[in-house]
């Protein structure tokens, strides 16, 4: 069973304009919940966790247990936001990360 | 910051014959390796577990005897792909995970074309 959705696999905003990534998952216990983000031609890095409860390069992201959700925000898209974002699970007491399948963000200029 | 290193980044084989990446981190100690396989627009799937000192742990589909894996130190871990063939052609990723912290971090990939 598949335990990260990303529903969008590739989504597009204009520069300036708020953008939201989806993301949601399925699992019984208490979540922790990742967005980790690849720049082009670079390799995957953290952005943030939802335990950090952390704005990092002005993106937000808040854990909704009643929905099962951990949609990434950021309220104006910039250019150098363009990368492939991943969303990723950690099950309680799981040495390991589940990733979702990824949304490619393109900011338009 | 955390580093972690991949060699080769790149490389090309003939079927039936085995290749070995490594993946290093450079500034840290990590007690525990993961070994990842990405295909070609597709998530991140994880291979298997690999704890210093201890035998890798494989996750299901994953065949061990296909995919050798050791981690001799804090340093280094190795991913041997056993007479390869063209399916196993594809993005192998790994992170490693700090003593103690748990946050991954994650090597530049490499890709493995097998002819």
């Amino acid at each position: 069973a598949q335990r990260v959705t990303q529903p969008e696999k590739l989504l597009s905003v204009f520069k300036g304009a708020p953008v939201e990534l989806k993301c949601n998952y399925s699992y019984s216990g208490s979540p922790e919940l990742f967005w980790y983000v690849q720049y082009s031609r670079q390799r995957l890095q953290l952005l943030l966790r939802h335990i950090s409860r952390e704005s990092i390069k002005g993106f937000t992201a808040d854990l909704n247990k009643g929905e099962t959700s951990f949609h990434l925000k950021k309220p104006f898209a910039q250019e150098e936001d363009s990368a492939m974002y991943y969303c990723a699970l950690k099950e309680t007491g799981a040495n390991n990360l589940f990733f979702g399948t990824g949304t490619r963000l393109t900011v338009i200029p | 910051g955390a580093v972690v290193s991949q060699h080769p980044s790149w490389v090309i084989c003939k079927s039936g014959t085995s290749v070995k990446i490594e993946c290093r981190s450079l500034d840290f100690q990590a007690t525990t390796m993961f070994w990842y396989r990405q295909f070609p627009k597709q998530s991140l799937m994880l291979m298997a577990t690999s704890n210093e000192g201890s035998k890798a742990t494989y996750e299901q589909g994953v065949e061990k005897d296909k995919f050798l894996i050791n981690h001799a130190s804090l340093t280094l871990s190795t991913l041997t792909v056993t007479s390869a063939h063209p399916e196993d052609s594809s993005f192998y990723i790994c992170s490693a995970r700090r003593t103690l912290l748990y946050e991954q971090y994650f090597g530049p990939g490499t890709r493995l074309t097998v002819t």
